[in-house]
């Protein structure tokens, strides 16, 4: 059974960088697409980019002057970094992954997702 | 970006009642459309794909349908599990966008 966790600091501070990582068990990273989602509190789902285990990317136009999203297949994790952060970026974070892109985008495997709040 | 609307964004139920949600995109989507169920806390489910396909374990109280722009999800038999928020999602157009939820509540 796969299962993905997401981890890092729950505590970031305005203009700095957030930081995740996913790590991915039960299964292998290969042949998958891994994707950040996030979700403000008491609010809907806002997809925030995907990354191929070769190492190709596709980010929301919305956020992507600030995402970057990699891979480690050695270590099976996907990481994201948020540059710049304000409040507005206090959401849960959930790593997924998706069996296919972009035709047949499914998210069918998620981690247990992380509260990242942003606050001085 | 496609925007999708959900309807209603709540409602009460009793258990063993039938419930219909509705999710409406912005643009002709053919059927790339995609359920979550979300229980507080927890992570979405995936409930069906391509608008009408059972995820694998789904039990088959639920049943999706629709094309185009207007699509809906159902639930007949409601079970005291069922109860939690849904959320529609599209994948016809970059980027992947959900709908803003509908939680079900008992009555």
């Amino acid at each position: 059974q796969v299962q993905l966790q997401e981890s890092g600091p729950r505590l970031v501070k305005p203009s700095e960088t957030l930081s995740l990582t996913c790590t991915v068990s039960g299964g292998s990273i290969r042949d998958y697409y891994w994707s950040w989602i996030r979700q403000p509190p008491g609010e809907g789902l806002e997809w925030i980019g995907l990354i191929y285990f070769t190492g190709n990317t596709y980010y929301n136009s919305s956020l992507r002057s600030r995402v970057t999203i990699s891979v480690d297949t050695s270590k099976n994790q996907v990481s994201l970094s948020l540059h710049s952060v304000t409040a507005a970026d206090t959401a849960v974070y959930y790593c997924a992954r998706a069996p296919a892109w972009p035709t047949g985008t499914k998210f069918d495997y998620w981690g247990p997702g992380t509260l990242v709040t942003v606050s001085s | 970006d496609i925007q999708m609307t959900q309807s209603p964004s709540s409602l009460s139920a009793s258990v063993g009642d039938r419930v219909t949600i509705t999710c409406q995109a912005s643009r002709d989507i053919t059927n790339n459309l995609n359920w979550y169920q979300q229980k507080p806390g927890k992570a979405p489910k995936l409930l069906m794909y391509d608008a009408s396909n059972l995820e694998t374990g789904v039990p088959s109280r639920f049943s999706g349908s629709g094309s185009g722009t207007l699509f809906t999800l159902s639930i007949s038999g409601l079970q005291p599990e069922d109860f939690a928020t849904y959320f529609c999602q599209q994948y016809d157009s970059l980027p992947p966008t959900f709908g803003g939820g509908t939680k079900v509540d008992i009555k």
